[in-house]
Protein backbone atom coordinates (compact mmCIF):
# COMPACT_ATOMS: atom_id res chain seq x y z
CA UNK A 1 0.00 0.00 0.00
CA UNK A 2 1.26 3.42 -1.04
CA UNK A 3 2.21 5.55 1.74
CA UNK A 4 3.12 8.47 0.03
CA UNK A 5 1.05 9.51 -2.86
CA UNK A 6 1.17 12.22 -6.12
CA UNK A 7 -2.08 11.75 -7.93
CA UNK A 8 -0.50 13.72 -11.16
CA UNK A 9 2.03 11.86 -12.99
CA UNK A 10 2.97 15.53 -14.85
CA UNK A 11 1.96 18.88 -14.53
CA UNK A 12 2.81 21.69 -17.60
CA UNK A 13 3.46 25.33 -16.53
CA UNK A 14 3.84 28.57 -18.75
CA UNK A 15 7.48 30.64 -17.63
CA UNK A 16 6.56 32.55 -14.91
CA UNK A 17 3.41 31.00 -13.34
CA UNK A 18 2.88 29.45 -10.20
CA UNK A 19 3.96 25.95 -9.88
CA UNK A 20 1.80 23.85 -7.39
CA UNK A 21 2.96 20.44 -6.98
CA UNK A 22 0.83 17.90 -4.43
CA UNK A 23 1.83 14.95 -2.33
CA UNK A 24 -0.19 12.84 0.06
CA UNK A 25 0.79 10.36 2.72
CA UNK A 26 -1.39 8.14 5.14
CA UNK A 27 0.92 7.61 7.77
CA UNK A 28 0.45 10.09 11.16
CA UNK A 29 4.02 8.96 11.83
CA UNK A 30 5.95 10.66 9.47
CA UNK A 31 7.80 13.80 10.89
CA UNK A 32 10.20 14.56 8.20
CA UNK A 33 9.07 15.39 4.87
CA UNK A 34 11.10 16.38 1.63
CA UNK A 35 10.74 17.26 -2.20
CA UNK A 36 13.79 16.33 -4.55
CA UNK A 37 14.29 17.31 -7.98
CA UNK A 38 15.54 14.33 -10.82
CA UNK A 39 16.99 15.29 -14.07
CA UNK A 40 16.93 12.59 -16.75
CA UNK A 41 20.76 10.51 -16.50
CA UNK A 42 20.71 12.53 -13.24
CA UNK A 43 20.56 11.44 -9.33
CA UNK A 44 17.84 13.11 -7.41
CA UNK A 45 19.22 15.82 -5.54
CA UNK A 46 17.61 17.26 -2.70
CA UNK A 47 15.57 20.69 -3.06
CA UNK A 48 13.64 21.72 0.56
CA UNK A 49 12.25 19.80 3.18
CA UNK A 50 10.02 20.53 6.41
CA UNK A 51 9.61 19.14 9.73
CA UNK A 52 5.79 18.50 11.35
CA UNK A 53 6.53 21.13 13.47
CA UNK A 54 6.09 23.46 10.91
CA UNK A 55 3.30 24.19 8.43
CA UNK A 56 5.59 26.19 5.93
CA UNK A 57 9.34 26.50 5.23
CA UNK A 58 10.52 28.82 2.43
CA UNK A 59 13.53 28.50 0.49
CA UNK A 60 14.08 31.22 -2.49
CA UNK A 61 11.54 30.30 -5.03
CA UNK A 62 10.63 27.42 -3.28
CA UNK A 63 7.95 26.69 -0.67
CA UNK A 64 7.05 23.98 1.05
CA UNK A 65 3.62 24.19 2.64
CA UNK A 66 2.48 21.09 5.35
CA UNK A 67 -1.08 20.49 6.56
CA UNK A 68 -1.11 17.48 8.79
CA UNK A 69 -4.69 17.42 9.94
CA UNK A 70 -5.26 16.50 6.13
CA UNK A 71 -1.62 15.08 5.45
CA UNK A 72 -1.12 16.59 2.81
CA UNK A 73 2.06 18.57 1.14
CA UNK A 74 2.84 20.72 -1.63
CA UNK A 75 5.54 22.31 -3.01
CA UNK A 76 5.27 25.59 -5.05
CA UNK A 77 7.88 27.34 -7.29
CA UNK A 78 7.10 30.86 -8.11
CA UNK A 79 8.07 31.83 -10.63
CA UNK A 80 8.82 28.76 -12.46
CA UNK A 81 11.55 28.58 -15.29
CA UNK A 82 12.19 26.31 -17.71
CA UNK A 83 15.20 25.06 -16.29
CA UNK A 84 12.49 23.44 -13.52
CA UNK A 85 11.42 21.17 -15.88
CA UNK A 86 12.30 17.36 -13.95
CA UNK A 87 10.67 15.12 -12.07
CA UNK A 88 9.76 16.00 -8.93
CA UNK A 89 9.64 13.25 -5.93
CA UNK A 90 8.17 13.45 -2.43
CA UNK A 91 9.81 11.65 0.30
CA UNK A 92 8.31 11.25 3.75
CA UNK A 93 10.54 9.95 7.00
CA UNK A 94 10.05 7.55 9.24
CA UNK A 95 12.04 6.66 12.55
CA UNK A 96 14.30 3.78 12.48
CA UNK A 97 15.36 2.70 15.82
CA UNK A 98 16.56 5.71 17.35
CA UNK A 99 19.47 5.13 14.98
CA UNK A 100 19.05 6.87 11.34
CA UNK A 101 15.57 7.48 9.25
CA UNK A 102 14.24 5.89 6.20
CA UNK A 103 12.48 7.68 3.36
CA UNK A 104 9.06 6.83 1.66
CA UNK A 105 8.94 8.19 -1.60
CA UNK A 106 6.72 9.01 -3.66
CA UNK A 107 5.72 7.89 -7.28
CA UNK A 108 6.90 11.25 -8.41
CA UNK A 109 5.09 14.09 -11.21
CA UNK A 110 6.87 15.26 -14.20
CA UNK A 111 7.09 19.37 -14.03
CA UNK A 112 7.04 20.96 -17.79
CA UNK A 113 7.57 24.14 -17.39
CA UNK A 114 6.75 26.11 -21.25
CA UNK A 115 8.94 29.24 -22.43
CA UNK B 1 29.56 19.80 -1.50
CA UNK B 2 28.99 16.07 -1.01
CA UNK B 3 30.42 13.51 -3.27
CA UNK B 4 28.31 10.35 -3.87
CA UNK B 5 30.02 7.90 -6.15
CA UNK B 6 28.34 5.21 -8.18
CA UNK B 7 30.93 2.97 -10.12
CA UNK B 8 29.03 2.53 -12.99
CA UNK B 9 26.56 4.33 -14.93
CA UNK B 10 25.87 1.15 -17.44
CA UNK B 11 26.01 -2.00 -16.96
CA UNK B 12 24.77 -5.35 -18.68
CA UNK B 13 24.64 -8.86 -17.32
CA UNK B 14 23.16 -12.09 -17.83
CA UNK B 15 20.64 -13.88 -15.76
CA UNK B 16 21.88 -16.09 -13.34
CA UNK B 17 25.47 -13.96 -12.59
CA UNK B 18 26.65 -12.50 -9.25
CA UNK B 19 26.27 -9.20 -9.75
CA UNK B 20 28.10 -5.99 -7.58
CA UNK B 21 27.08 -2.26 -7.77
CA UNK B 22 29.73 -0.09 -5.56
CA UNK B 23 29.14 3.30 -4.25
CA UNK B 24 31.21 5.59 -2.35
CA UNK B 25 30.88 8.36 -0.49
CA UNK B 26 33.52 11.03 0.69
CA UNK B 27 31.76 13.27 3.64
CA UNK B 28 31.92 10.82 6.35
CA UNK B 29 28.38 10.10 6.17
CA UNK B 30 26.97 7.80 8.84
CA UNK B 31 24.22 6.40 6.55
CA UNK B 32 23.92 5.08 3.14
CA UNK B 33 21.09 3.72 1.30
CA UNK B 34 20.33 1.40 -1.88
CA UNK B 35 17.62 2.06 -4.07
CA UNK B 36 16.10 0.92 -7.05
CA UNK B 37 13.80 3.35 -9.05
CA UNK B 38 11.03 2.00 -11.68
CA UNK B 39 8.41 3.58 -13.95
CA UNK B 40 5.73 4.77 -11.78
CA UNK B 41 6.67 3.28 -8.79
CA UNK B 42 9.40 5.75 -7.39
CA UNK B 43 12.11 4.98 -5.18
CA UNK B 44 12.06 2.14 -3.23
CA UNK B 45 14.32 1.73 -0.38
CA UNK B 46 16.25 -2.06 -1.00
CA UNK B 47 18.82 -1.66 2.40
CA UNK B 48 20.53 0.57 3.94
CA UNK B 49 23.06 1.01 6.85
CA UNK B 50 23.83 3.12 9.86
CA UNK B 51 27.12 2.28 10.60
CA UNK B 52 30.24 0.47 9.49
CA UNK B 53 29.59 -3.54 8.87
CA UNK B 54 25.53 -2.22 10.00
CA UNK B 55 22.88 -3.35 7.45
CA UNK B 56 19.01 -3.56 7.62
CA UNK B 57 16.75 -4.65 5.04
CA UNK B 58 14.62 -1.69 3.17
CA UNK B 59 11.21 -2.33 1.94
CA UNK B 60 12.57 -4.54 -1.21
CA UNK B 61 15.52 -6.53 0.04
CA UNK B 62 14.35 -10.21 -1.39
CA UNK B 63 17.17 -11.34 -4.24
CA UNK B 64 19.98 -8.74 -2.79
CA UNK B 65 22.44 -8.71 -0.48
CA UNK B 66 24.91 -5.34 0.71
CA UNK B 67 28.42 -5.08 2.53
CA UNK B 68 29.60 -2.20 4.66
CA UNK B 69 33.22 -2.81 5.31
CA UNK B 70 34.35 0.42 5.68
CA UNK B 71 32.29 3.77 6.51
CA UNK B 72 32.56 5.13 3.06
CA UNK B 73 31.92 2.04 0.70
CA UNK B 74 28.43 0.73 0.58
CA UNK B 75 28.03 -2.35 -2.03
CA UNK B 76 24.81 -4.16 -3.04
CA UNK B 77 25.03 -7.38 -4.42
CA UNK B 78 22.47 -9.54 -6.69
CA UNK B 79 23.07 -12.75 -5.64
CA UNK B 80 21.88 -14.40 -8.59
CA UNK B 81 20.64 -11.84 -11.02
CA UNK B 82 17.00 -12.09 -12.48
CA UNK B 83 15.19 -10.57 -15.65
CA UNK B 84 13.30 -8.54 -13.02
CA UNK B 85 15.89 -7.08 -11.44
CA UNK B 86 16.45 -4.78 -14.55
CA UNK B 87 16.39 -1.47 -13.07
CA UNK B 88 17.98 1.80 -12.29
CA UNK B 89 19.97 1.87 -8.55
CA UNK B 90 20.60 4.84 -6.68
CA UNK B 91 22.92 5.49 -3.81
CA UNK B 92 22.35 7.77 -1.53
CA UNK B 93 24.31 8.84 1.89
CA UNK B 94 22.97 11.30 4.83
CA UNK B 95 25.40 12.82 7.78
CA UNK B 96 22.70 11.46 10.48
CA UNK B 97 19.09 10.88 10.96
CA UNK B 98 17.05 14.21 9.86
CA UNK B 99 19.58 15.61 7.38
CA UNK B 100 18.35 14.90 3.52
CA UNK B 101 20.08 12.50 1.64
CA UNK B 102 22.37 12.88 -1.28
CA UNK B 103 22.81 10.87 -4.01
CA UNK B 104 24.84 9.21 -6.50
CA UNK B 105 24.19 9.60 -10.20
CA UNK B 106 22.64 5.74 -10.62
CA UNK B 107 23.42 2.63 -12.47
CA UNK B 108 21.53 1.48 -15.29
CA UNK B 109 21.62 -1.91 -15.23
CA UNK B 110 20.22 -4.19 -17.61
CA UNK B 111 19.78 -8.61 -17.00
CA UNK B 112 19.55 -10.35 -20.36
Amino acid sequence: DQQVKQNSPSLSVQEGRISILNCDYTNSMFDYFLWYKKYPAEGPTFLISISSIKDKNEDGRFTVFLNKSAKHLSLHIVPSQPGDSAVYFCAASEEYGGATNKLIFGTGTLLAVQP
Amino acid sequence: DVKVTQSSRYLVKRTGEKVFLECVQDMDHENMFWYRQDPGLGLRLIYFSYDVKMKEKGDIPEGYSVSREKKERFSLILESASTNQTSMYLCASSLAAYQPQHFGDGTRLSIL
